[in-house]
């Protein structure tokens, strides 16, 4: 099955300073990643995708993520955190399934706090 | 354009009951997938619905079970409670084909606690 690992349970940063969340994924093919964000008490957030294409994906509220086939890594980025960037961060793959559909396997995912 | 909703947001149940929650995918999506979220074991895939069937589930077992209207509207339903199933229940909505079934909504949640 289609996996992906976020090695970090926190990741602490300061306001200003630019913040990396990792994750790595194990596939079979080419894989369909994604990173979502959940604020406490609410849904998960959408930030942004990669399907194929440009190995860097710019997505919302200026985060970015970097595909490396080599590393099999898709750390998601910002130049200069916020403090309202302090959530939890969850990196999915989709797993294709029968009857052309599909379902999101997501990492444990990462707390992100960022100081002010 | 109206998100997803999913009622009620928070329900307290005991061992041994049954309960029902709904979701209301945005409008014109006919996919609504369903996924548990606990501390421990994370986000997990219970199923998923297009047009009215079922049409991939994860691995849960059969006291698990859903159903989805013509309207696109989706219930899931747990039977005989048990503590375990104490989590936030998120439901996502998506075309469900095409290149933007690749983009899920999700719901704010309903948090069930099983006492």
């Amino acid at each position: 099955a289609q996996s992906v690992a976020q090695p970090e349970d926190q990741v602490n940063v300061a306001e200003g300073n630019p913040l990396t969340v990792k994750c790595t994924y194990s596939v079979s093919g080419n894989p369909y990643l994604f990173w979502y964000v959940q604020y406490p008490n609410r849904g998960l957030q959408f930030l942004l995708k990669y399907l194929t294409g440009d190995n860097l994906v710019k997505g919302s509220y200026g985060f970015e993520a970097e595909f490396n086939k080599s590393q099999t890594s898709f750390h998601l980025k910002k130049p200069s955190a916020l403090v309202s960037d302090s959530a939890l961060y969850f990196c999915a793959v989709r797993d294709d399934r029968g009857n052309s559909g599909y379902a999101l396997n997501f990492g444990k995912g990462t707390s992100l706090l960022v100081t002010p | 354009k109206a998100g997803v909703t999913q009622t009620p947001r928070y329900l307290i149940k005991t061992r041994g009951q049954q309960v029902t929650l709904s979701c209301s995918p945005i409008s014109g999506h006919r996919s609504v997938s369903w996924y548990q979220q606990t501390p421990g074991q994370g986000l997990q895939f219970l199923f998923e619905y297009f047009s009215e069937t079922q049409r991939n589930k994860g691995n849960f077992p059969g006291r698990f079970s859903g159903r989805q209207f013509s309207n696109s509207r989706s219930e899931m339903n747990v039977s005989t409670l048990e503590l375990g199933d104490s989590a936030l229940y998120l439901c996502a909505s998506s075309t469900g084909q095409g290149a933007s079934y690749n983009e899920q909504f999700f719901g704010p949640g309903t948090r069930l606690t099983v006492l």
